[in-house]
This record gives C-alpha cells, sequence and structure tokens, in this order.
C-alpha cells in the first residue's frame, strides 16, 4: 500500500510569485484535504477535493485554488504569495468524505517566501 | 464556534512513566469525532487514536488511550509507558458536519512531549 506523497519537500519563492504543490493519496483514497500549519500552530484547513470536485472550504483567500485529477492526485496553486503564506503545506488523504474516515497525511511541503 | 483548546504548551516525562495531555472542545453539533495527531520533527501528521461522540467506551490503540469525558468536552490523551521515541508535538483535532464536514479537522495548537531518560 504506498502512503501519501508531496512534492517538493521544501520550496523557497519570493513574495508575489506564484507556487505549485503536489499531492499523490494513498491508494484507493478518493478524498484529498489540504492543510496550512504556521510555524508554533495547529494546522489550518484550506479545502477538500473529492472526486474532483472541491467538496468544503475553509477562511483561505481565492488566491489559494486546487485540483484534483481523476487518479486522486491533487494540486495546490497559491498566487500572489505573500510573506505570511510561509508555511508547512500537509495533505491528507481518506476513502470517502462522510463519517468517520481517517485521514492519512504526507509529509508536508516546506514554503518559505522571501 | 467550533474549537479545540491545548493548554499545555510543553510536558515533561520521564521514560515509562505515563503522561495525560490536555483537550477540551466546543461544538453544538451533537455527533462529532475527536483525533489525536503526533508529529515529529520530519512534520509527518501520524493518527493515534479516534473517539466518536457516541461511544460508549473510552478508546484504546496500544499504548494510547482517550479519557473521554462528554459533559465536561474534554478528551484527553494518556500515554502509558513512555518511550523517548514518544517525543514530539501532539495535537487533539475534531471533525463534525457543523465544522463543515467530516474531513475537515480542527486542530489544536499542540503540546510539546519530551520525554526524558
Amino acid at each position: 500500500e504506498t502512503g501519501v506523497t508531496q512534492s517538493p519537500t521544501h520550496l523557497i519563492k519570493t513574495r508575489g510569485q506564484q507556487v505549485t504543490l503536489r499531492c499523490s493519496s494513498q491508494s484507493g483514497h478518493n478524498t484529498v484535504s489540504w492543510y496550512q500549519q504556521a510555524l508554533g500552530q495547529g494546522p489550518q484547513f484550506i479545502f477538500q477535493y473529492y472526486r474532483e470536485e472541491e467538496n468544503g472550504r475553509g477562511n483561505f483567500p481565492p488566491r489559494f485554488s486546487g485540483l484534483q485529477f481523476p487518479n486522486y492526485s491533487s494540486e495546490l496553486n497559491v498566487n500572489a504569495l505573500e510573506l505570511d503564506d510561509s508555511a508547512l503545506y500537509l495533505c491528507a488523504s481518506s476513502l470517502g468524505s462522510g463519517g468517520r474516515n481517517e485521514q492519512f497525511f504526507g509529509p508536508g511541503t516546506r514554503l518559505t517566501v522571501l | 464556534a467550533q474549537k479545540i483548546t491545548q493548554t499545555q504548551p510543553g510536558m515533561f516525562v520521564q521514560e515509562k512513566e505515563a503522561v495525560t495531555l490536555d483537550c477540551t472542545y466546543d461544538t453544538s453539533d451533537p455527533s462529532y469525532g475527536l483525533f489525536w495527531y503526533k508529529q515529529p520533527s520530519s512534520g509527518e501528521m501520524i493518527f493515534l487514536i479516534y473517539q466518536g461522540s457516541y461511544d460508549q467506551q473510552n478508546a484504546t490503540e496500544g499504548r494510547y488511550s482517550l479519557n473521554f469525558q462528554k459533559a465536561r468536552k474534554s478528551a484527553n490523551l494518556v500515554i502509558s509507558a513512555s518511550q523517548l521515541g514518544d517525543s514530539a508535538m501532539y495535537f487533539c483535532a475534531m471533525s463534525s458536519m457543523l465544522s463543515g464536514g467530516y474531513n475537515k479537522l480542527i486542530f489544536g495548537a499542540g503540546t510539546r512531549l519530551a520525554v526524558h531518560p
């Protein structure tokens, strides 16, 4: 069984640039959620994709967008990067979007915005 | 509002002793789930234990148990026989329909556990 993978591991960007983060879900999982974890804080929910459709969104501006592909892998795109976007971005996959579905997290992508 | 509170920024415990990490939650949804995750310095969130709001018994998973007190809205994690490898950040999280769906987790600020030999 293949676990959740994320790429890249680390990334450095400058203010105003755009970034794309990638996530491959665990085998058989059709739901991907993205979280932002600022230094010293708990993760904050960005959005979730279920069967290629956005299925819930947290309190993040529209410059945070995403995609889910037919193989259930996912991308997180952030436009017009700001210094406060510096964080660990975590992707989690699960089977189904309702009930008690355990989420399996990837190792994260650490984004630094200069 | 849906909220998780972890009041202990840091905890120390001697190897082989038990430790309790506190978590209180706030929700008006009668159906919710409570989770504990471990985050080592590598960054990956590792699932430890789950408690459903309608579960009659406290959840247990090996050395981990969840002390669920519904009336007090608390879901404390108990780690028995601590090991050096237990040193990490620990997060309590909740999901419910009112929080946006069962797969949207609301996390607390975390507790850093240090296990000393």
